[in-house]
């Protein structure tokens, strides 16, 4: 639909695990981001990619790291996570982020951690 | 002071109805402006930009106020598939980050 997609869309995992989350946008974008979506709160931004360059970590912990081995993919790689981690984690894309702003979500990997 | 600051709401309106939802912003550098809109456990969709001269979209009218940085989206003739959260989406001084309010939430009912 939208033509971001995101795998798994619901995970549940424990603390002690690793698990990686997978964006693929077939848009022709240059640009690709992580979000972090808990209840009441605002869409919070995670990283950002431009061209495969990292251009902005908002100071996300550690546990999380962000992958992007190309312009249509992006991973993110969970760790030793912690139950307020729960939330969901939205990919988007954008033409250029310098100059297009309209971002595009994938549908989110709803996540649980136990 | 919030980025971005939207009443949450709900409104609840009847079928047919207009309503205005209203969405202020601290930056006074942001150049960039959208409504968003969100579907229970669905992911954000873009409705659409906001541009200086204000816009219009069907049933769906944008305005941007700079002097007092608000940004309104007007809804006429609601039907019950507008029922959703709608985004206040605006873009930092940073260049690549959007900030996002966190929603009004609309209820049509019949």
């Amino acid at each position: 639909e939208t033509g971001v997609t995101q795998t798994p869309r619901h995970l549940v995992m424990g603390m002690t695990n690793k698990k990686s989350l997978k964006c693929e946008q077939h848009l022709g974008h240059n640009a690709m981001y992580w979000y972090k979506q808990s209840a009441k709160k605002p869409l919070e931004l995670m990283f950002v990619y431009s061209l495969e360059e990292r251009v902005e970590n908002n100071s996300v912990p550690s546990r999380f790291s962000p992958e992007c081995p190309n312009s249509s993919h992006l991973f993110l790689h969970l760790h030793t996570l912690q139950p307020e981690d729960s939330a969901l984690y939205l990919c988007a894309s954008s033409q250029d982020p310098r100059t297009s702003y309209e971002q595009y979500f994938g549908p989110g990997t709803r996540l649980t951690v136990t | 002071r919030k980025e971005v600051e939207q009443d949450p709401g709900p409104f609840n309106v009847p079928e047919g109805a207009t309503v205005a939802f209203n969405c202020t912003y601290s930056n006074s550098a942001s150049q960039s402006f959208f409504w968003y809109r969100q579907d229970c456990r669905k992911e954000p969709k873009l409705l659409m930009s906001v541009y200086s001269s204000g816009n219009e979209d069907g049933r769906f009218t944008a305005q941007l106020n700079r002097a007092s940085q608000y940004i309104s989206l007007l809804i006429r003739d609601s039907k019950l598939s507008d029922s959703a959260t709608y985004l206040c989406v605006v873009n930092s001084d940073a260049g690549y980050a959007l900030n996002f309010g966190k929603g009004t939430s609309l209820l049509v009912t019949p």
